[in-house]
């Protein structure tokens, strides 16, 4: 169980351009979803909560109206890059927490490779 | 001080031994505190979580937590060269649910 999957795992684009990446998960419902970056050999960078049905919460520094959250449904958020330029290029990972898991572990998504050129 | 620590390591142990990571965190209020391996260009994957003081076994993994030294452990028996990864430390505080990472330990096993 607490199986989440992202779309696409890698995506290739040029610069100036809208990314859209998917998050789901797939056997459960998930009111609240994670949208992380990590460069390389870098930690993980918590960019927004995203919560179903309301507005994402962007961590401070990320800029909402180039990271586009929306989280539509109990087991789809989806965040779209913006006019995307190649400092971009990351591993983006989504995660999402359970409704009904008591003990609010996050289960993260397989990521999106993102490439700008 | 940082909000969880961990030792970056390389900690590099031989196969069949114990290997022990460690993590600290700075607030008290933290509640629940979980243990996550990354395989190099993967996305993290759960090993297990700890909220009561004490030990927690899990298979090979044993995760023991002290809230009054804030301290958080995670134990690898007979590790294996498929353990070789960075372990991240979580921990969560508040209603947000938010978890804040350590920078990762990569653990490397020799065969």
């Amino acid at each position: 169980g607490a199986v989440v999957s992202q779309h696409p795992s890698w995506v290739i684009c040029k610069s100036g351009t809208s990314v859209k990446i998917e998050c789901r998960s797939l056997d459960f419902q998930a009111t609240t979803m994670f949208w992380y970056r990590q460069f390389p050999k870098q930690s993980l960078m918590l960019m927004a909560t995203s919560n179903e049905g309301s507005k994402a919460t962007y961590e401070q520094g990320v800029e909402k109206d180039k990271f586009l959250i929306n989280h539509a449904s109990l087991t789809l958020s989806t965040l779209t890059v913006t006019s995307a330029h190649p400092e971009d290029s990351s591993f983006y990972i989504c995660s999402a927490r359970s409704v009904t898991d008591p003990t609010d572990t996050q289960y993260f998504g397989p990521g999106t490779r993102l490439t700008v050129l | 001080q940082k909000e969880v620590e961990q030792n970056s390591g390389p900690l590099s142990v031989p196969e069949g031994a114990i290997a022990s990571l460690n993590c600290t965190y700075s607030d008290r209020g933290s509640q629940s505190f979980f243990w996550y391996r990354q395989y190099s260009g993967k996305s993290p994957e759960l090993i297990m979580f700890i909220y009561s003081n004490g030990d927690k076994e899990d298979g090979r993994f044993t995760a023991q937590l002290n809230k009054a030294s804030q301290y958080v452990s995670l134990l690898i028996r007979d590790s294996q060269p498929s353990d070789s990864a960075t372990y991240l430390c979580a921990v969560l505080k508040g209603s947000n649910y938010k978890l804040t990472f350590g920078k990762g330990t990569l653990l490397t096993v020799n065969p």
